[in-house]
């Protein structure tokens, strides 16, 4: 089955620094690859995507790169803000049922005032 | 808030003992996802229903069931607990039986002890 590996598992940064997130997934035929943020207290939220037939896609202050040939994908936040803090979560699937996903371990973004 | 209503927030309960977890989707998903976030296995997919049918099966125990009723809501029932069944259960829903975004509870803290 699918293998997600996500570090570092905590990053801590100052406000208004950048902050990447790493994920590798082991197979081949995932297509999908959501990233999700989670703050206490509450589920996992989705904040942004990317299949396999793009290699980078941005939404504001977030980006989402894609290398299908390494098998690995980045999560970039930039402008950090407190707000920002929570932990986030890569995840890897097949074909369009993303709620099957293979989940990364999470990463604890500290954002510092 | 997401839509997703999970009951109970948190239960307590002994070890060998059978709890029911229970989720009401979004208005109008068929789609209905548990899964398990625990420190040491992360965040799991479990199973899912769509329109009360089992549509995917993940990394569910054999002592743990769910289903889906005509009204949508999902149940899923644990049973013959153990210590290490203890996590945050959550339920996510999404319109069809495939496609991208699905929308996250608040989850239910389980401790058995």
């Amino acid at each position: 089955g699918e293998n997600v590996e996500q570090h570092p598992s905590t990053l801590s940064v100052q406000e208004g620094d950048s902050a990447v997130i790493k994920c590798t997934y082991s197979d081949s035929a995932s297509n999908y690859f959501p990233w999700y943020k989670q703050e206490l207290g509450k589920g996992p939220q989705l904040i942004i995507d990317i299949r396999s037939n793009v290699g980078e896609k941005k939404d504001q202050r977030i980006a989402v790169t894609l290398n299908k040939t390494a098998k690995h994908f980045s999560l970039h936040i930039t402008e950090t803000q407190p707000e920002d803090s929570a932990v986030y979560f890569c995840a890897a699937s097949r074909g369009t049922n993303a709620g099957k996903s293979t989940f990364g371990d999470g990463t604890t973004l500290t954002v510092k005032p | 808030d997401s839509g997703v209503t999970q009951t109970p927030k948190h239960l307590i309960t002994a070890t060998g003992q059978r709890v029911t977890l229970r989720c009401s989707p979004r208005s109008g998903d068929l789609s209905v996802y548990w899964y398990q976030q625990s420190l040491d296995q992360g965040l799991q997919f479990l199973i899912q229903y769509y329109n009360g049918e089992e549509r995917a099966k993940g990394n569910i125990l054999e002592r743990f069931s769910a289903q889906q009723f005509p009204d949508l809501h999902s149940e899923l029932n644990l049973s013959s607990l153990e210590l290490g069944d203890s996590a945050l259960y959550f339920c996510a829903s999404r319109r069809g039986h495939s496609g991208n975004t699905i929308y996250f509870g608040e989850g239910s803290w389980l401790t058995v002890v």
